[in-house]
């Protein structure tokens, strides 16, 4: 069965970096878009890009652009999501999300909260 | 981008009763690119509906999706206690890809 697991909550401070991981098993990997969705408290849902983990391509919202990396390591079926100079504003659960083809997504991980404070 | 806003942002039924979402796009969604998932609490979303009206695996039938263009609705006929939720919809034709606000359904 498809899983995708999510590793632990994280705590930084503003001007932090942090990278979250979602591992992938139950189908290949390389096969299906990878994308990354966030949720703040209480708030809607928000997409922050793709990548292709066959190429390593990735396409990220405008919002997010420089300061967000989307990477895989195929050999461990696992795709991470980097955030740099955090803000307040960034305190949310980060969700990957596996994408069949089309354009939606069929399989989330857990989601990693991703607390940002001073 | 395109804006979806859904509405209501809170519907209040009781178990047995049909509920009604409604899901408006700033712009047409190409191809009918439309999805509607259901988020409990503490839990990620679940895919329920794809490309306007494709139930995804597992979806009771008592769930259904349609529209076109720039009005989308998803329908749950007979609410089961299970059904009480938030529900989203989500445009997968333009980049970026975008949801809807959030419609929350709760006990009457």
């Amino acid at each position: 069965q498809v899983q995708l697991v999510h590793s632990g909550a994280e705590v930084k401070k503003p001007g932090a970096s942090v990278k979250v991981s979602c591992k992938a098993s139950g189908y290949t990997f390389t096969g299906y878009f990878m994308h990354w969705v966030r949720q703040a408290p209480g708030q809607g849902l928000e997409w922050m890009g793709r990548i292709n983990p066959n190429s390593g391509d990735t396409n990220y919202a405008q919002e997010f652009q420089g300061r967000v990396t989307m990477t895989r390591d195929t050999s461990i079926s696992t795709a991470y999501m980097d955030l740099s100079r955090l803000r307040s504003d960034d305190t949310a659960v980060y969700y990957c999300a596996r994408e069949p083809g089309a354009g939606y997504f069929d399989f989330w991980g857990q989601g990693t909260l991703v607390t940002v404070s001073s | 981008e395109i804006v979806l806003t859904q509405s209501p942002a809170t519907l209040s039924l009781s178990p047995g009763e049909r509920a009604t979402l409604s899901c408006g796009a700033s712009q047409s969604v190409s191809s009918s690119s439309l999805a509607w998932y259901q988020q409990k609490p503490g839990l990620a979303p679940r895919l329920l509906i794809y490309d306007v009206s494709s139930r995804a695996t597992g979806i009771p039938d008592r769930f259904s999706g349609s529209g076109s263009g720039t009005d989308f609705t998803l329908t749950i006929s007979r609410l089961e206690p299970e059904d009480f939720a938030v529900y989203y919809c989500q445009q997968y034709g333009t980049s970026p890809r975008t949801f809807g606000q959030g419609t929350r359904v709760e006990i009457k």
